[in-house]
């Protein structure tokens, strides 16, 4: 059971706009930045957002990402096949002294 | 071409021992933390360990502590996670990260593809 939470699945229409929450608590979240992954079938995870919202080069500015408190957010504006992917949220916990993983979001593009 | 390629896996019984190796190229790698993440077939990610750029410092994830011990050769570019007293489920996909300069340690932008670790009887 991960320790940061996130909604099991998701879905839109080509053109929408749908959002992806991370909740967590004091110790991770609370205090620490918020990174996000894309992974597509078959493939090795991709950075998607670092820092609660910079997006690495080559990235589209379709995501974008954001924190407050203890929670953070992952929009996916002008929705596109191909961005049917699993999408995970991670943190520093620093009660653990490790990195925390959120249970995975499954992007589903109807 | 910044790459990492994983190397290391396969089938092994409980209670068993591997080591994993993660070949590093196209970077500076004694410049960088790195990482191990597994992920169980169908399953999320789990942070497993990470080490410093000097292989000074290591932290584990309190399911591997004891067990697993991660290392790094700078000379040959190359990280290493040593794993004993396999469990079954330990069964996953192993893949290495390098962490990114200036962010904070949960943001890895290159990562391996991974070898696959069976633990069965």
């Amino acid at each position: 059971q991960s320790v940061l939470t996130q909604p099991p699945s998701a879905s839109g229409t080509p053109g929408q706009r749908v959002t992806i929450s991370c909740s967590g608590s004091s110790s991770n979240i609370g205090r620490n930045t918020v990174n996000w992954y894309q992974q597509l079938p078959g493939t090795a995870p991709k950075l998607l957002i670092y820092s609660n919202s910079q997006r690495p080069s080559g990235v589209p500015d379709r995501f974008s990402g954001s924190k407050s408190g203890t929670s953070a957010s992952l929009a996916i504006s002008g929705l596109q096949s191909e961005d049917e992917a699993d999408y995970y949220c991670a943190a520093w916990d620093d009660s653990l002294n490790g990195v925390l993983f959120g249970g995975g979001t499954k992007v589903t593009v109807l | 071409e910044v790459q990492l390629v994983e190397s290391g896996g396969g089938l092994v019984q409980p209670g068993g021992s591997l080591r994993l190796s993660c070949a590093a190229s196209g970077f500076s790698f004694s410049s960088y933390w790195m990482h191990w993440v597994r992920q169980a077939p169908g399953k999320g990610l789990v942070w497993v360990s990470r080490i410093n750029s000097d292989g000074s410092t290591t932290n584990y994830a309190d399911s591997v502590k004891g067990r697993f011990t991660m290392s790094r050769d700078n000379a040959r570019n190359t990280l290493y996670l040593h794993i004993n007293s396999l469990r079954v489920d330990d069964t996953a996909v192993y893949s290495c990260a390098r962490g990114v300069v200036g962010a904070s340690a949960s943001a890895f932008d290159i990562w391996g593809q991974g070898t696959m670790v069976t633990v069965s009887s």
